[in-house]
C-alpha cells in the first residue's frame, strides 16, 4: 500500500466541522503536517504536530495524532468556503530531509 | 523574500521538444526539492539538493529527466526530449537546515 493514505473527497456544509483523516506506515515518523494547496497555486503548510504529541490546537484547527494506530486528523471548526481546497498530509521520517506525501483530499464547502 | 520562484508558471510544448523549468529558492535555504503532481500519482519527489549538491536522485523518471543547480539561487528541471506522459505541475520547494518547507507556485507543463 501508499505511505501516506488519506480520503480523495470531502464534502461539508458552510459552518459545520470538517475532519480529514491520514494514515501512515512508518512508525519512525518524527514529524507529520498538513499542508493547503488551493486552486493553482503551490502548497502552503497550514500545521505540523511532533510524533511524541497527541494534539495540538491553532485557532480553528485542531490535529490529533494516534501514534499506535499511525493515523493523524486534521478538524477544521467552522469551515469557511475559503477552506475549499485540496489538503495533504506528510510525514518526515527520521534521518530523512524529505517528506512523504499523501494523494490529498479535496475538500468542497456548500454554501 | 518573494519566497520561491518558479518559471514558466505554464509551458505548453510538442512531443520531442526540451523543455526547461526553472526555480529561485529562498535565500539562506539549504535545500532544494522538485517535485511533480498529477492526478494519478500525486505528489512525487523528483530530486533534491543541499547546498547545490544533488543529494537523492532517485525519483527522476528516467534520462530523459536531468536537474541542475549551478548556485545557491537557482535550480534547473530539463526534460528532454520530452513526452505526453511528463504533462504535469512541476514544483520547486525550499527549506533552512531545520524548518519549514516553502513551495512555489508551480510550473504547469503540457506537451502535445
Amino acid at each position: 500500500g501508499e505511505d501516506v493514505e488519506q480520503s480523495l473527497f470531502l464534502s461539508v456544509r458552510e459552518g459545520d466541522s470538517s475532519v480529514i483523516n491520514c494514515t501512515y506506515t512508518d512508525s519512525s515518523s518524527t514529524y507529520l503536517y498538513w499542508y493547503k494547496q488551493e486552486p493553482g497555486a503551490g502548497l502552503q503548510l497550514l500545521t505540523y504536530i511532533f510524533s511524541n504529541m497527541d494534539m495540538k490546537q491553532d485557532q480553528r484547527l485542531t490535529v490529533l495524532l494516534n501514534k499506535k494506530d499511525k493515523h493523524l486528523s486534521l478538524r477544521i471548526a467552522d469551515t469557511q468556503t475559503g477552506d475549499s481546497a485540496i489538503y495533504f498530509c506528510a510525514e518526515k521520517r527520521a534521518g530523512s530531509y524529505q517528506l512523504t506525501f499523501g494523494k490529498g483530499t479535496k475538500l468542497s464547502v456548500i454554501p | 523574500d518573494a519566497g520561491v520562484i518558479q518559471s514558466p508558471r505554464h509551458e505548453v510544448t510538442e512531443m520531442g521538444q526540451e523543455v526547461t523549468l526553472r526555480c529561485k529558492p529562498i535565500s539562506g535555504h539549504d535545500y532544494l526539492f522538485w517535485y511533480r503532481q498529477t492526478m494519478m500519482r500525486g505528489l512525487e519527489l523528483l530530486i533534491y539538493f543541499n547546498n547545490n549538491v544533488p543529494i537523492d536522485d532517485s525519483g527522476m523518471p528516467e534520462d530523459r529527466f536531468s536537474a541542475k543547480m549551478p548556485n545557491a539561487s537557482f535550480s534547473t528541471l530539463k526534460i528532454q526530449p520530452s513526452e505526453p506522459r511528463d504533462s504535469a505541475v512541476y514544483f520547486c520547494a525550499s527549506r533552512p537546515e531545520s524548518g519549514e518547507l516553502f513551495f512555489g507556485e508551480g510550473s504547469r507543463l503540457t506537451v502535445l
